[in-house]
């Protein structure tokens, strides 16, 4: 089974300021994925970023990083450049060869300042 | 269209009518996944089909829910006497393929409320 853990409920950034949404995982599969996906109020989930478990560079889309620190089974989402738009739910999430479906943390709900 | 499409967007049902949840995924998607998102809360896993075939539905919380894709396309969710538990946000996501590292696309969700 896997389970991912996201402690921040809320956070709050400046605008233009860098941003750590912070995510830990628990899988006992060799080989795994991490997702970040980011949820508007609209509802509709927006895939951000993925890293797989082998992949030894740490993954980059834009302004959106994921640093990944495999000892520690972190999976730390960093948005650099905050815009307002930014503001929504982030859920972390997982899966493994053993499991095709995603497993969801409990989100972190971002808020950017003017 | 371009993306999932599932319908209806909203739904209210009085507790105890059955209800059914519409998922129209990409075009040529051979993975399909059905999820429960409660307020407040990640979506948690229902059940999962490749093309037609049911391959895990270990998700579904009763057998008052059923999922069917009879020809590997279209997908409906049902619910059978609902409950107000029942309530919640159900996503519908597709892949192009069979693997774990596969970026699922979600549609808009139905929000279905039963009084």
């Amino acid at each position: 089974a896997q389970k991912i853990t996201q402690t921040q409920p809320g956070m709050f950034v400046q605008e233009k300021e860098a941003v750590t949404l912070d995510c830990t995982y628990d899988t006992s599969d060799q080989s795994y994925g991490l997702f970040w996906y980011k949820q508007p109020s609209s509802g509709e989930m927006i895939f951000l970023i993925y890293q797989g478990s082998y992949d030894e560079q740490n993954a980059t889309e834009g302004r959106y990083s994921l640093n990944f620190q495999k000892a520690r089974k972190s999976a730390n989402l960093v948005i650099s450049a905050s815009q307002l738009g930014d503001s929504a739910m982030y859920f972390c999430a997982s899966s493994s060869g053993s499991a095709r479906q995603l497993t969801f943390g409990s989100g972190t709900q971002l808020t950017v300042l003017p | 269209g371009a993306g999932v499409s599932q319908s209806p967007r909203y739904k209210v049902a009085k507790r105890g009518q059955d209800v059914a949840l519409r998922c129209d995924p990409i075009s040529g998607h051979v993975s399909l996944f059905w999820y429960q998102q409660a307020l407040g809360q990640g979506p948690e896993f229902l059940t999962y089909f490749q093309n037609e075939a049911q391959l895990d539905k270990s998700g579904l919380p009763s057998d008052r829910f059923f999922a069917e894709r009879p020809e590997g396309s279209v997908s409906t969710l049902k619910i059978q006497r609902t409950q107000q538990e029942d309530s919640a946000v159900y996503l519908c996501a597709s892949s192009w393929g069979f693997s774990h590292t596969g970026e699922l696309f979600f549609g808009e969700g139905s929000r279905l409320t039963v009084l």
